[in-house]
């Protein structure tokens, strides 16, 4: 059981560039996220999404896309990255939003865009 | 708007006890979290409150009081692996997780 994992763990990318994110969770969940996460700033939602085939924007959608592959599959594709973008992005899972459900969080890929 | 506040950092030392604080002014409560995220790594789970009052679990505790719009973690024992930041989350009306920045708790011998 290896719960949410993600790929890659480190990325540095030049302006323009484009990347994916992969996250995948083993733990039946519907819902599933994407953060980004910066020195002194709360984990910020990028998107995220309530079922497979669903996506929604987050706080800070800009510059992001995403796909719900399948049930255990979400990617976060940065077409033109940028500086700004430079952060750790995790992915999370949950069960539902209401209640005691937590969040359960992968490692998290830092990203350096030069 | 929605915010969250937390003291940025807090020392303690091996063997006390330490309270973390968060105050939080969101649209609707609907439960509040703590997480605890060690350096490079990710945020795991430590408590979740909805109703007022206090939780135990272990050394860690969490209070909540809905009224104040206030809530603390308490970590009794303190032993050199609970250095770490200590993530305050609440479920607003729309059932989205706020985050606040989170707390860097540093523990010296």
């Amino acid at each position: 059981n290896a719960g949410v994992t993600q790929t890659p763990k480190f990325r540095v990318l030049k302006t323009g560039q484009s990347m994916t994110l992969l996250c995948a969770q083993d733990m039946n969940h519907e819902y599933m996220y994407w953060y980004r996460q910066d020195p002194g700033m709360g984990l910020r939602l990028i998107h995220y999404s309530v079922g497979e085939g669903t996506t929604a924007k987050g706080e800070v959608p800009d510059g992001y896309n995403v796909s719900r592959l399948n049930k255990r599959e979400f990617s976060l594709r940065l077409e033109s990255a940028a500086p700004s973008q430079t952060s750790v992005y995790f992915c999370a899972s949950s069960y539902s939003t209401s209640g005691s459900n937590e969040q359960f969080f992968g490692p998290g890929t830092r990203l350096t865009v030069l | 708007g929605q915010n969250i506040d937390q003291p940025t950092e807090m020392t303690a030392t091996e063997g006390a006890i330490v309270q973390i604080n968060c105050t939080y002014q969101t649209s609707g409560f609907n439960g509040l979290f703590w997480y605890q995220q060690h350096a490079g790594e990710a945020p795991t789970f430590l408590s979740y409150n909805v109703l007022d009052g206090l939780e135990e679990k272990g050394r860690f505790s969490s209070f909540l009081s809905r009224s104040k719009g206030y809530s603390y973690l308490l970590l009794k024992e303190l032993q050199m692996k609970d250095s770490a930041s200590y993530l305050c989350a609440v479920i607003d009306s729309n059932y989205q997780l706020i985050w606040g920045a989170g707390t860097k708790l540093i523990i010296k011998p």
